[in-house]
């Protein structure tokens, strides 16, 4: 079971230029997530998709565009990469439909923006 | 708005000490409670959970109680191993079907032998 694979998990971009993280996920899961992790911020949601064909912007949105591309797949995209962009990205999934559910997270994307 | 608020890192102990990492939340009706661990280099993974008031989670000898008149989910483990040295992070989500995780800033541990 490959659960939630994310590429690439290793960037390096020049400011003003754009990318797209791609999240896959093959446990037939409802719910996914973007989320940044920054030193001695924790974890903040930049996106997140409930269902298949539906997205809402979490805590730090700006700057990010997402797609819901299928149910197994949720891409984020940079349009115009800043420093402030340097973080590592964690996509998560989760079945959905319940509070009680555990998240499966990727291994993460390092980024770093010059 | 719905809030965690984790114990400042790191911590660092020695192997077989008792580990207590403080949580508290702000929320609205009735949360459920987590606690992810992450490993260097590694996602995160759930390791244990509450979803309601003086539930007990467990897993991997870490312990921690939903406590709704102190608003809290401490994490507590007896005797710790330098293999628990991890980032630890407190989350909770609220009451609503598909709402996100809200994670605290989270607390890293360093056990050394």
């Amino acid at each position: 079971n490959a659960g939630v694979t994310q590429t690439p998990k290793f960037q390096v971009l020049k400011t003003g230029q754009s990318m797209t993280l791609q999240c896959a996920q093959d446990m037939n899961h409802n719910s996914m997530y973007w989320y940044r992790q920054d030193p001695g911020m924790g974890l903040r949601l930049i996106y997140y998709s409930a269902s298949e064909g539906t997205t809402d912007k979490g805590e730090v949105p700006n700057g990010y565009n997402v797609s819901r591309l299928n149910k197994r797949e949720f891409s984020l995209r940079l349009e115009s990469a800043a420093p402030s962009q340097t973080s590592v990205y964690f996509c998560a999934s989760t079945l959905g439909g319940g509070r009680r559910e555990k998240l499966f997270f990727g291994s993460g994307t390092q980024l770093s923006v010059l | 708005g719905n809030s965690v608020t984790q114990m400042e890192g790191p911590v660092t102990l020695s192997e077989e000490a008792f580990l207590t990492i403080n949580c508290t939340y702000t929320a609205t009706g009735y949360p459920s409670l987590f606690w992810y661990v992450q490993y260097p280099g590694e996602g995160l993974q759930l390791l244990l959970k509450a979803t309601k008031a003086d539930d007990k989670g467990s897993n991997k000898g870490f312990e921690a109680t939903y406590r709704k008149e102190t608003t809290s989910f401490h994490l507590e483990k007896g005797s710790v191993q330098v293999s628990d040295s991890a980032v630890y992070f407190c989350a909770l989500t609220a009451n609503q079907a598909g709402t996100a995780l809200i994670f605290g800033k989270g607390t890293t541990l360093s056990v050394s032998s």
